[in-house]
């Protein structure tokens, strides 16, 4: 049942570069995803979001890509801050607007001064 | 910024016991969740609730779970006789009408420990 998957468990990146984090999904139905970043102790946070009629959605810092043929969605920060240092998982609402969320495993970022 | 809030941050029981997990959503939100996540898992969907009813529920939410909004703030989410393998952290989130489209908003949880 791993419809959201996200297949790297850790990511380090120097502070001031790229951090990509990456997310596959095998349910063609998903039309929204999400981005939620969670610190320790604390619960997710919502970040960024894409609807399936785009490609591109960017926030300040923070952009994801979609490639609906691949099933694959990536989301961009940069330049990356030590405060991005978290836990980023990816999420499809099944359902409607008000459905359920499928989360991945989610990708630890670790982000070097 | 409004927030989720829940109680207690940690609690711990022994197998058997029934525990209560509380949260007071924000207050102009309309549906509320329940997800839990075992120690290096995914974040789980429990149930949603809508208008005072259970709207949908995973297959972990078994005839064990129960939610309830007992007085227009609170909702609670009980735990009849708890397992070792109900252990987790427990995120209450709500939402307003908009729902996925601007994400939920989660609290910080609950820890679990069944012993």
């Amino acid at each position: 049942d791993q419809q959201v998957k996200q297949n790297s468990p850790s990511l380090s990146v120097q502070e001031g570069r790229i951090s990509i984090l990456n997310c596959d999904y095998t349910n063609s139905m998903f039309d929204y995803f999400l981005w939620y970043k969670k610190y320790p102790a604390e619960g997710p946070t919502f970040l960024i979001s894409i609807s399936s009629i785009k490609d591109k959605n960017e926030d300040g810092r923070f952009t994801v890509f979609l490639n609906k043929s691949a099933k694959h969605l990536s989301l961009h920060i940069v330049p990356s801050q030590p405060g991005d240092s978290a836990v980023y998982f990816c999420a499809a609402p099944w359902g409607g607007s008000q459905g359920n969320l499928i989360f991945g495993k989610g990708t630890k970022l670790s982000v070097k001064p | 910024e409004p927030e989720v809030t829940q109680t207690p941050s940690h609690q711990v029981t022994q197998m058997g016991q029934e525990v209560i997990l509380r949260c007071v959503p924000i207050s102009n939100h309309l549906y509320f969740y329940w997800y839990r996540q075992i120690l290096g898992q995914k974040v789980e969907f429990l149930v949603s609730f809508y208008n005072n009813e259970i709207s949908e529920k995973s297959e972990i939410f078994d005839d064990q779970f129960s939610v309830e909004r007992p007085d227009g703030s609170n909702f609670t989410l009980k735990i009849r006789s708890t397992k070792l393998e109900d252990s987790a952290m427990y995120f209450c989130a709500s939402s307003d009408p908009t729902g996925t489209l601007y994400g939920y908003t989660f609290g910080s949880g609950t820890r679990l420990t069944v012993v």
